[in-house]
């Protein structure tokens, strides 16, 4: 079946610190790949995607890397900030059909 | 625009009581959703609609039930709670023929059955 994997968290860093959360895959076909975030008390919002193999997503400092060989697709970021604290979600969306497939969620906390 | 709007946003329920939660959309988003999210189990596809008087089940459907009679609406119907329900619960929503288009959540609604 399809399915996600994260990193376990819960992730703990200082600010300025660089960030790397994982996430592997397993799909049938060729999976559409998308890092959500959720922010303290409100819904997820996107923060990237990629479409293909060996595409970057790239947002508010944030990339991810399309890796097929690898089944994976780990976020990154060169230098948090206090702000970037949120639970991060990795999903896939298998091309044809509507559905996302989430991973456990990630959550981040940045101290000053 | 609103975007997507979910009421209420907390619910305490006894087991055995039913109620219904409220999700609506103003972007004329034919495909709308539900999730639950559990600790340590990201977000699991209760149901979900491509287009009014259309609905399929997702991944975990058991216990719930929708109806779509509008493009803009999506309740779900909790017809008899149980304590396995306590969760926080999504709703989704995203044009049918734009796959690659971010879905749009709303606030979610904490649900607590005792």
């Amino acid at each position: 079946g399809n399915s996600v994997t994260q990193m376990e968290g819960p992730v703990t860093l200082s600010e300025e610190a660089f960030l790397t959360i994982n996430c592997t895959y397993t799909a049938t076909g060729y999976p559409s790949l998308f890092w959500y975030v959720q922010y303290p008390g409100e819904g997820l919002q996107l923060l990237l995607k990629a479409t293909k193999a060996d595409d970057k997503g790239s947002n508010k400092g944030f990339e991810a890397t399309y890796r097929k060989e690898t089944t994976s697709f780990h976020l990154e970021k060169g230098s948090v900030q206090v702000s970037d604290s949120a639970v991060y979600f990795c999903a896939l969306r298998i091309q044809g059909a509507q559905k996302l497939v989430f991973g456990q969620g990630t959550r981040l906390t940045i101290n000053p | 625009n609103a975007g997507v709007t979910q009421t209420p946003k907390f619910q305490v329920l006894k087991t055995g009581q039913s109620m219904t939660l409220q999700c609506a959309q103003d972007m004329n988003h034919e495909y709308m959703s539900w999730y639950r999210q559990d600790p340590g189990m990201g977000l699991r596809l209760i149901h979900y609609s491509v287009g009014a008087g259309i609905t399929d089940q997702g991944e975990v459907p058991n216990g719930y039930n929708v109806s779509r009679s509008t493009t803009e609406d999506f309740p779900l119907r909790l017809l008899s709670a149980a304590p396995s329900q306590t969760s926080v619960y999504f709703c989704a929503s995203s044009y049918r023929d734009r796959p690659l288009d971010e879905q749009y959540f709303g606030p979610g609604t904490r649900l607590t059955v005792t």
